[in-house]
């Protein structure tokens, strides 16, 4: 059973970055997006963009081009998430997930797809706050 | 970006009483693959969301019978038959059909 574990709760400047991890283990990493979706305080659920480690290629909301990277590491199943020039409505709790994309692989080509369990795995959140 | 809209905001219902929520998407969310990609989660206090129902009316491993989802097109809905008191949380509906996915703004449900 795949588990997402994230790295602990971040206290940071505003203009400055924050780089948050999740570590997936239990299961298979690289042939499933990564996720990552934030929840302000007493508001509803947003994603950021997706990466899908054995692609390496990351997609991401318009809203956060240009200031959101989101990066994996095959050789450590993990993930992560950079955001700059941090503004105070960036506090917030970050969660990844997997999916809600796939890769389906012949032995000639790789194309991605729709994983049909949508973002089934979530990690438990890293909080984030914003202040000066 | 497709928006979802979730009705109503909140709900408060009776232990064994039946609730029911609603989702519409701006946009089809069927897909020319034949499947509709259209989810519910729950999102019980201090956790992250988890997810109840899969590609409109699948239930996921373990979420209780008295659970169901329905719908198509633009227009979905969540029942539950019979809530329990650990049914408390807040739902959303999800869609995937786009390369970004988008959520509705969700639906308290607390036990009178």
């Amino acid at each position: 059973q795949v588990q997402l574990v994230q790295s602990g709760a971040e206290v940071k400047k505003p203009g400055s970055s924050v780089k948050v991890s999740c570590k997936a283990s239990g299961g298979t990493f690289s042939s499933y997006a990564i996720s990552w979706v934030r929840q302000a305080p007493g508001q509803g659920l947003e994603w950021m963009g997706r990466i899908i480690p054995i692609l390496g290629i990351a997609n991401y909301a318009q809203k956060f081009q240009g200031r959101v990277t989101i990066t994996a590491d095959k050789s450590t199943s993990t993930a992560y998430m950079e955001l700059s020039s941090l503004r105070s409505e960036d506090t917030a709790v970050y969660y990844c997930a997997r999916g809600p994309h796939t890769v389906y692989c012949s032995s000639t080509s790789c194309q991605t797809g729709y994983y049909y369990y949508g973002m089934d795995v979530w990690g438990q959140g890293t909080t984030v706050t914003v202040s000066s | 970006d497709i928006v979802m809209t979730q009705t109503p905001l909140s709900l408060s219902v009776t232990p064994g009483q039946p609730a029911s929520i609603s989702c519409k998407s701006s946009q089809s969310l069927l897909h020319s693959d034949g499947k509709t990609y259209l989810y519910w989660y729950l999102q019980k206090p201090g956790q992250p969301p988890q997810l109840l129902i899969y590609e409109v009316s699948n239930r996921f491993s373990g979420v209780p019978d008295r659970f169901s989802g329905s719908g198509s097109g633009t227009d979905f809905t969540l029942k539950i038959s019979r809530v329990e008191a650990e049914d408390v949380g807040v739902y959303y509906c999800m869609q995937s059909i786009q390369l970004l996915p988008t959520f509705g703004g969700g639906t308290k449900v607390e036990i009178k």
